[in-house]
């Protein structure tokens, strides 16, 4: 199974600061049809996960464009550029290239 | 889009459970649906993922235990869990293609 290794496991930050979270796939992501299955999703506490990026850099509607992704073949970043006290929670990167699907461990986001 | 989710409760080791997803708001036949699972204090642990035409992958965790399906008709997907264990207690949640919607989950407490 591809393991997907998330970096750092907690990352504290102040409002407004930008930071970025890694994550590292044991495979390479590119699907034979040219498209890379990375998604990142957050977890507010409490709440059920949402979905920010799809297919490494795409924003999902609805979501601030503070958050970018990138990246490709096995070395993925989420940005986020000027963080918000919304924006707390867990970050999680999974990926749908290689069956089974995998999860991240998580990055959990703090107030510093 | 609305998913919902029900069926959880408290069941004994080796007992039997059918979670229910219900959906609104899409063309639920037309997209592909996923059960993906949280034990508590944890991090997501994806479970099995169907797609339009009923194709099924399963996580090797729950490989000959759960069975995954769909009832176009009635817009619902299904979840039915036999042989469980301990290490199933999660709460479980529907996300439905590339996870652009989730359901509030349902939580499977399996102890004696």
């Amino acid at each position: 199974d591809v393991v997907l290794t998330q970096t750092p496991p907690t990352l504290s930050a102040t409002i407004g600061q930008s930071v970025s979270i890694s994550c590292r796939s044991s495979q390479s992501l590119l699907h034979s049809n040219g498209n890379t299955y990375l998604h990142w999703l957050l977890q507010r506490p409490g709440q059920s996960p949402q979905l920010l990026i799809y297919l490494v850099s795409r924003l999902e509607s609805g979501v601030p464009n503070r958050f970018s992704g990138s990246g490709s073949g096995t070395d993925f970043t989420l940005k986020i550029s000027g963080v918000e006290a919304e924006d707390l929670g867990v970050y999680y990167c999974v990926q749908g290239t290689h069956a089974p699907r995998t999860f991240g461990g998580g990055t959990k986001l703090e107030l510093k | 889009v609305q998913l919902v989710e029900s069926g959880g409760g408290l069941v004994q080791p080796g007992k039997s459970l059918k979670l229910s997803c219900s959906a609104s708001g899409f063309t639920f036949s037309s997209y592909g649906m996923h059960w993906i699972r949280q034990a508590p204090g944890k991090g997501l642990d994806w479970v099995a993922y169907i797609s339009s035409s009923s194709g099924t992958v399963y996580a090797d965790a729950v490989k000959g235990r759960f069975t995954i399906s769909r009832d176009n008709a009635k817009n619902t997907l299904y979840l039915q869990l036999n042989s469980l264990k301990s290490e199933d207690t999660a709460i479980y949640y529907c996300a439905r293609n590339n996870y652009g919607a989730w359901g509030q989950g349902t939580l499977v407490t399996v102890s004696s």
